[in-house]
């Protein structure tokens, strides 16, 4: 089956850099998504990867390894509004995402 | 940029009647936008994926019957939720991929209380 993995929930404090970390197996890959979602809000796009390696936007930083199935998103110099879930979603053959439960990330002053 | 709208953003409703929530992409048109469910503190459950010009494609388990999806143009697509109960309370979001489908661009969601 069709399987996404991400870490509950992770507390950082303000101002730190915190990597938030994704495995998956899927039926095809046609890239791997993080999309942050604020408590009662639709998900925000942050990253697409497709490529192996880094992709830096910013204070976000999203990594992909498609041999290990393996990505992390990377958030430097933590801010308050940071604290949100982030989901961790992979596009399957079919060009169909199959998300993850989700990371909710406390960020403590 | 882009953007997806979604129309209500909430609604109330009595059980026993139909809602519809309309999706549309603003600035760019897709054949094919997607219907997630998302339950409190649970990840989005895609439920069926919309096609322009043809039928919808239900996710195991979901009703096509009592969850009508109609993909009327290029721009817009509908989700109507038949005879509605209190279990179908929930937010619902429809998403719709750019170009290639290399990124999805997310409604803003709409919040379905049934009493």
């Amino acid at each position: 089956g069709q399987n996404i993995d991400q870490p509950t929930e992770m507390t950082a404090t303000e101002g730190a850099i915190v990597q938030i970390n994704c495995t998956y197996q899927t039926s095809g890959f046609n890239g791997l998504f993080w999309y942050q979602q604020h408590a009662g809000e639709a998900p925000t796009f942050l990253s697409y990867n497709v490529l192996d390696g880094l992709e830096e936007k910013g204070r976000f930083s999203s990594f992909l390894s498609r041999s290990k199935g393996y990505s992390y998103l990377l958030l430097k110099e933590l801010q308050m509004k940071d604290s949100a879930s982030y989901l961790c979603a992979v596009m399957d053959s079919n060009y169909q995402l199959i998300w993850g439960a989700g990371t909710k990330l406390i960020i403590k002053p | 940029g882009a953007v997806v709208s979604q129309h209500p953003s909430r609604v109330i409703c009595k059980s026993g009647t139909s809602v519809k929530i309309e999706c549309r992409s603003l600035d760019f048109q897709a054949t094919t936008m997607f219907w997630y469910r998302q339950f409190p503190k649970q990840s989005l459950m895609l439920m069926a994926t919309s096609n322009e010009g043809s039928k919808a494609t239900y996710e195991q388990g979901v009703e096509k019957d009592k969850f009508l999806i109609n993909h009327a143009s290029l721009t817009l697509s509908t989700l109507t939720v038949t005879s509605a109960h209190p279990e179908d309370s929930s937010f619902y979001i429809c998403s719709a991929p750019l170009g290639g489908g290399e990124t999805q661009y997310f409604g803003p969601g709409t919040r379905l209380l049934v009493l």
